[in-house]
């Protein structure tokens, strides 16, 4: 079973839909989440951390479920712009899933 | 401005010609690593430093070696490259092991013939 595992997508969603993504992970004791934004052959950026309460930054929301083991973001109001391929990680530096694909059509 | 640096962007070149890929970071950060991305398969990590002199190896070490003889610099080291190296590369530091997020560098595509 690999670590952090995403679902691929393609995900295409028209602009203004609200889209969501989880990433679910293996080991129980992970302690730090993050969404990573990543744009065709370019590198990977944060967008933001997966905070135990729950986080918001503008139209981006991102939950953590311990007892699951999943983290999801959520996208309201999508944009053209959010088109990218979103990466969630854990533990930092070590596991990386393999990014969910999201295309937003006008 | 807060950066990591990678150079060459891009790099074709023949099989068994030693290069090396710089990394340099500006940050004071004590983490670095190297990952490469190949599709379908995501970032996959192949060394990392926890500081100076101190490196290990992460997924997929096979053909590359590492130094860190300064805390800015992180070199990429391909002896003898293949083929099958041929990739997507990307460098990124950070402040702590684990619980902090990364930056990384603009990325080295190369192609080994």
């Amino acid at each position: 079973r690999k670590e952090v595992e995403q679902d691929p997508g393609p995900f295409n969603v028209p602009e203004g839909a609200t889209v969501a993504f989880n990433c679910t992970y293996s080991n129980s004791a992970s302690q730090s989440f993050f969404w990573y934004r990543q744009d065709c052959r370019k590198e990977p950026k944060l967008l933001m951390s997966v905070y135990s309460s729950g986080n918001e930054d503008g139209r981006f929301t991102a939950q953590l479920n311990r007892a699951s083991q999943y983290i999801s973001l959520l996208i309201r109001d999508s944009k053209l712009s959010d088109s990218a391929t979103y990466l969630c990680v854990v533990n930092g530096q070590f596991y990386f899933g393999t990014g969910t694909s999201l295309t937003v059509i006008p | 401005e807060a950066q990591v640096t990678q150079n060459p962007r891009y790099l074709i070149t023949v099989t068994g010609k030693k290069l090396t890929v710089t990394c340099s970071q500006n940050m004071n950060h004590e983490y670095m690593s190297w990952y490469r991305q190949d599709p379908g398969l995501g970032l996959r990590q192949i060394y990392y430093s926890m500081n100076v002199e101190v490196t290990d190896k992460g997924d997929v070490p096979e053909g590359y070696k590492v130094s860190r003889k300064e805390k800015r610099n992180f070199p990429l080291i391909l002896e003898s490259p293949s083929p099958n190296q041929t990739s997507l590369y990307f460098c990124a530091s950070s402040f702590g092991w684990g619980d902090q997020p990364q930056h990384f560098g603009d990325g080295t595509r190369l192609s080994i013939l």
